[in-house]
């Protein structure tokens, strides 16, 4: 399945973070997700293959993302602030689009800002 | 943006009863899917629907894509404690869209099941 680490991370305001995301092996379009208590899923980014990313979704220029290779990809957050403690999920998906078989999520990394 | 409005909010059962969550758009859906997050758990994909007037049956779960595409709805007969959880419609944007991937979760409805 879709690997995240940390699953658990505890940080002091106005430090820096990065989260880790392995996808499914073969599955080209990757996908971050955050999810504050009780909410929905709010959408950040996606990548799809060597293509530019889809970064509409991130609230602020504190985050960004990269992904490697077509593979890996990590999610940082800068400067963290209380209002950034969520769940954030990575999905993977066969292609951009592919709903079929829908979207694969990981167990995600919970931030907790103290 | 599009946004899918899903009620209800809270459903509480007892075991053996039914439920049904409604989810409703103001736009055409080119295909919506449904996920289930188990408590402390991550969205888990249950089926895509795409064609208008779709009925699709999981055992105990049918799901169903309105004639105009603009609604969808989740009914399970005989909820049982393992149903537990909330449900989500998701809306894919239209391939003609440029964020064509992105998926918009409604806000879900949380199923508590009493055994």
């Amino acid at each position: 399945g879709v690997s995240q680490n940390p699953r658990h991370k505890i940080t002091k305001r106005g430090q820096n973070v990065t989260f880790r995301c392995d996808p499914i092996s073969g599955h080209t379009a990757l996908y971050w997700y955050r999810q504050s208590l009780g909410q929905g899923l709010e959408f950040l980014i996606y990548f799809q293959g060597n293509s530019a990313p889809d970064k509409s979704g991130l609230p602020s220029d504190r985050f960004s993302a990269e992904r490697t290779g077509g593979s890996v990809s990590t999610l940082t957050i800068q400067r963290t602030q209380q209002e950034d403690s969520a769940v954030y999920l990575c999905a993977s998906s066969l292609e951009l689009g592919q709903g079929a078989h829908g979207y694969t999520f990981g167990s995600g990394t919970r931030l907790t800002v103290v | 943006g599009q946004q899918v409005m899903q009620i209800p909010q809270y459903q509480h059962v007892q075991e053996g009863e039914d439920f049904t969550t409604y989810c409703n758009s103001s736009t055409t859906l080119s295909n919506i899917q449904w996920y289930k997050q188990r408590p402390g758990g991550h969205p888990v994909f249950l089926i895509q629907l795409v064609k208008s007037g779709e009925v699709k049956k999981q055992k105990r779960l049918t799901f169903q894509f309105g004639k105009t595409k603009k609604n969808s709805s989740l009914h399970i007969t005989a909820t049982q404690t393992t149903d537990v959880g909330t449900y989500f419609c998701v809306e894919q944007v239209d391939a003609g869209g440029t964020s064509y991937g992105k998926l918009t979760f409604g806000q879900g409805t949380i199923l508590t099941v009493h055994p």
